[in-house]
């Protein structure tokens, strides 16, 4: 059973545009929400996280929309670049440091 | 600061056989975590090592296993290689207590 579910599983927009990766989740005892960006031949990097306690983050382009009620989360990337073009995964784990679910990635296609 | 690093970066091996992969975690970092990574999909948690013991297990079979060694670098051992074994096995390494991973660029399992 995936514990963390994520959509679009692709998407595509233009430079300057804004695209949302949305992620949904079950288990009411995750309590750290992390998003991290894939290139190809490369492990995934740490891009932003949250923590319940807050709805927004924001660093640099990247924002992170959280809805606890919902127990729904999605990424935001302002201005978006040819280079933000990668696999994007959202994740989540109920303790810190500890096991992480993954959602299934999108995968981020930037045209200039 | 160094990143975690993992050896070999591409591996073939025929089914039955045995495979050892090896990870380097990041400087100042005392867990290891092993993940694989199908074609197309997220990361799945295989299990953690903290302090040279297995802390936290996926849903695994037991010819996966694993050590950490005194200096924090770490092995993930597979027995009786399966076709469905070929992935990417990522290799992330943390600070007990501290949110968030630092993903190595993995090691590409191809089982033939």
């Amino acid at each position: 059973q995936q514990q963390v579910k994520q959509s679009p599983q692709s998407l595509i927009v233009q430079k300057g545009g804004i695209p949302i990766i949305n992620c949904a989740y079950e288990n009411t005892a995750f309590d750290y929400f992390p998003w991290y960006q894939q290139f190809p031949g490369k492990g995934p990097a740490l891009l932003i996280a949250i923590r319940p306690d807050v709805s927004e983050k924001k660093e640099g382009r990247f924002t992170i929309s959280f809805n606890k009620s919902a127990k729904q989360f999605s990424l935001h990337i302002m201005d978006s670049q040819p280079g933000d073009s990668a696999t994007y995964f959202c994740a989540a784990s109920a303790n810190t440091g500890n096991q992480f679910y993954f959602g299934t990635g999108t995968s981020l296609t930037v045209i200039p | 600061e160094t990143g975690v690093t993992q050896s070999p970066t591409h591996l073939i091996k025929t089914r039955g056989q045995q495979v050892t992969l090896r990870c380097s975690s990041q400087s100042g970092h005392n867990t290891v975590s092993w993940y694989q990574q199908a074609l197309g999909q997220g990361p799945q948690f295989i299990f953690q090592y903290y302090r040279e013991e297995e802390n936290g297990r996926g849903n695994f079979p037991p010819r996966f296993s694993g050590l950490q060694f005194p200096n924090y670098s770490s092995e993930l051992n597979v027995n009786a290689l399966e076709l469905d074994d070929s992935a990417l096995y990522l290799c992330a390494s943390s600070l007990s207590g501290a949110p968030g991973y630092t993903f190595g660029s993995g090691t590409r399992l191809t089982v033939v």
